[in-house]
């Protein structure tokens, strides 16, 4: 079984902070996706990296793919108490998720 | 827009009881998923489907069966619910050739 490990599980900070969500695992993904959930919502894609060494950027998120294609890595500049949600990463085909990190943060 | 629908967003069952869960798409996918989603266990992926009449174990399959007949619609079947199924159960879809999947808003189970 392919396991994803996410890290921080849980991440309080104040507004205006930088922080970085982990997620490590032992197998090689051909693709790992972040996914954002809001409370009483089903999860949304915030994108997809597939190319070991990737980075990708979506506003003040920057996600990036380890060389090995094993790791993965969130990073959020400016936290604004918009990003205020649970994040999980998930690997392809089966769709196998992280337990997620459950982010928080304050005004 | 993108639709994926779950029949219910409460449920209330008593143990013991034959129930079904129902997701229907509108995007003509091929693959579709059942998870569930517990505190402190993420998503855990309970039965997947590539496309009509498949179906595939995921990582937690036990209790629980899944019907596919037609390409839109994926049923999660508990065939004698008991107290530790209650959850939160999501079911996704994606297409075939496609990274992304999208989610129901779920259905929060709570068998007593």
């Amino acid at each position: 079984t392919q396991l994803l490990e996410q890290s921080p599980q849980f991440l309080s900070i104040q507004e205006g902070e930088n922080l970085t969500v982990y997620c490590n695992s032992s197998s090689v993904f051909s693709s790992l996706q972040w996914y954002r959930q809001e409370p009483g919502e089903g999860p949304v894609l915030l994108v997809t990296v597939v190319t070991g060494g990737e980075v990708k950027k979506l506003k003040r998120l920057t996600f990036q793919f380890g060389d090995a294609r094993k790791d993965s890595s969130l990073h959020i500049t400016a936290a604004q108490p918009g990003d205020t949600g649970l994040y999980l990463c998930a690997g392809y085909d089966k769709i196998i998720f992280g337990k997620g990190t459950r982010l928080h943060i304050l005004p | 827009d993108v639709k994926v629908t779950q029949s219910s967003r409460y449920l209330v069952k008593r143990t013991g009881e034959k129930v079904f869960l129902e997701c229907v798409q509108d995007m003509d996918h091929e693959n579709m998923f059942w998870y569930r989603q517990d505190p402190g266990l993420g998503l855990r992926l309970i039965y997947f489907s590539y496309d009509v009449k498949m179906k595939e174990k995921g990582d937690i399959p036990e209790g629980y069966s899944v019907s596919r007949e037609k390409k839109e619609r994926f049923s999660l079947i508990l065939e004698s619910a008991s107290t530790n199924q209650t959850s939160m159960y999501l079911c996704a879809s994606r297409h075939n050739s496609a990274f992304e999947a999208f989610f129901g808003q779920g259905t929060r189970l709570t068998v007593v």
